[in-house]
């Protein structure tokens, strides 16, 4: 099986900088996403990391090492409207399914 | 243009009782997936499609809950028998690439219908 571990709760005032960590365990990883989703709404894609290194997408940066089984999300220059929840998903080799962690609750202060 | 659209929004029923969730995919999309989605948590995996194919329901929990895709576009998820322990936020989603292996595709979710079983 697999699991999945983030913080539960992250708190960051308005333009600062925030990393969200994600550890994982499963036996076939192939790749790790990360998704936000605002109270509310759907789940929606942020950034994927298959390789190790640093993937940059605008304010959001997310890290990969398989060898350590570790990732994380870095998001800069915070906004409020990045209040959110955060969910690294893994992809397992040979299978589509997304397996989510708990997600990670970010709440931006002014 | 249009996002993943989930039918009914809410759906409200007695134990026993059978109900059907429906999700309309991106137009075009290949791959249809459903989740189900606990108040504080992640999505859970159910199953998913290839076009009208199930390619794998191991994420379905018991013999209660099936899904189809008779034309690979439209799905239905059923539930028989409904109990208290379904309530929850069902989730559909759909990736528009076929790819092989654990290639991944970015998965569009839709809003989500809440299941409240009384």
């Amino acid at each position: 099986g697999q699991s999945l571990e983030q913080p539960s709760e992250v708190t960051a005032v308005e333009g600062a900088i925030v990393q969200i960590n994600c550890t994982y365990q499963t036996s076939g990883f192939y790749g790790l996403s990360w998704y936000q989703q605002h109270d509310g709404g759907a789940p929606t894609f942020l950034s994927y990391n298959a390789l190790d290194g640093l993937e940059e997408t605008g304010r959001f940066s997310s890290f990969l090492s398989r060898s350590d089984s570790y990732g994380y999300l870095l998001l800069q220059e915070l906004q409020m409207k990045d209040s959110a929840s955060y969910f690294c998903a893994v992809t397992e080799t040979g299978r589509r399914a997304l397996t989510f962690g708990s997600g990670t609750r970010l709440q931006v202060q002014p | 243009g249009a996002g993943v659209s989930q039918s009914p929004r809410y759906k409200v029923t007695k134990r026993g009782q059978d109900v059907a969730l429906r999700c309309d995919p991106i137009s075009g999309h290949v791959s249809l997936y459903w989740y189900r989605q606990a108040l504080g948590q992640g999505p859970e995996f159910l199953t998913y499609f290839n076009y009208e194919a199930q390619q794998d329901k191991s994420g379905l929990p018991n013999d209660r809950f099936s899904a189809e895709r008779p034309e690979g576009s439209i799905s239905t998820l059923t539930i028989q028998r409904t109990e208290q322990r379904d309530s929850a936020m069902y989730r559909c989603a759909s990736s528009q690439r076929l790819t092989a292996g654990g290639l991944v595709d970015t998965q569009y979710f839709g809003p989500g219908t809440r299941l409240t079983v009384l």
